[in-house]
């Protein structure tokens, strides 16, 4: 079946722009996580969405980043004023249920989407 | 707060060896912990898991223990092959508020094997 998709794959952008990064989760996944990449760093965590709403925005690191999900399947990651330390690879995942305490469920990771801020 | 210590890479192995790949971690109470592994121009996938302590997760010939004296989840296998050439990851998910919604990851250790 189809995983986690990512759009764009490769995103280049000037410093100061605006730009969105998309993401198709796994069908019928209620939760959905995004994480950001570093070179030769493991993901960090930057938000969770149960459904429709962002219950752990803890990990954006300013109020340049936002994201939305507004119908609770498609996620959009807003970027505003890019700066340079922006580039990165944007990591979504998505898993079935919601995160508990007791939850053993797996998170599926896209393929990411390389953003290059110049 | 929760973190997830792995050793340095690269590491490079000769076909057949046996690879070990160190993982400590720092957590309150009994955390969830996972490999992933991130193959060239891929996504990240689930290696293995373990959810309590003195489980084994296993895959693929891989396997890892968690240790919760030693707050320890290395991976193992016995006769690594060429096509197991990667970054693998080292993570951790909490169990308390504000901990279980997301995984912790190791930096990562980049595994080259040559024939």
């Amino acid at each position: 079946g189809a995983g986690v998709s990512q759009t764009p794959s490769n995103k280049v952008t000037e410093k100061g722009k605006y730009v969105e990064l998309r993401c198709d989760p796994i069908s019928g996944h209620t939760a959905l996580y995004w994480y950001r990449q570093s070179l030769g760093q493991g993901p960090e965590f930057l938000i969770y969405f149960q459904g429709t709403g962002a219950a752990d925005d803890s990990g954006l690191p300013n109020d340049r980043f936002f994201a939305v999900r507004p119908e609770g399947s498609v996620s959009t990651l807003k970027i505003q004023r890019t700066e340079r330390g922006d580039s990165a690879v944007y990591l979504c995942a998505s898993s079935f249920r919601l995160a508990d305490p007791t939850s053993t469920d797996t998170q599926y990771f896209g393929p990411g989407t390389r953003l290059t801020v110049l | 707060g929760n973190s997830v210590t792995q050793m340095e890479g690269p590491v490079t192995l000769s076909e057949e060896a046996f690879l070990t790949i160190n993982c400590t971690y720092t957590a309150t109470g009994y955390p969830s912990l996972f490999w992933y592994v991130q193959y060239p121009g891929e996504g990240l996938q689930l290696l293995l898991k373990a959810t309590k302590a003195d489980d084994k997760g296993s895959n693929k010939g891989f396997e890892a223990t968690y240790r919760k004296e030693t707050t320890s989840f290395h991976l193992e296998k016995g006769s690594v092959q060429v096509s197991d050439s990667a970054v693998y990851f080292c993570a951790l998910r909490g169990v308390f508020s504000g901990g279980y919604n997301k995984l912790i990851f190791g930096a990562g250790t980049r595994l080259a094997v040559h024939p």
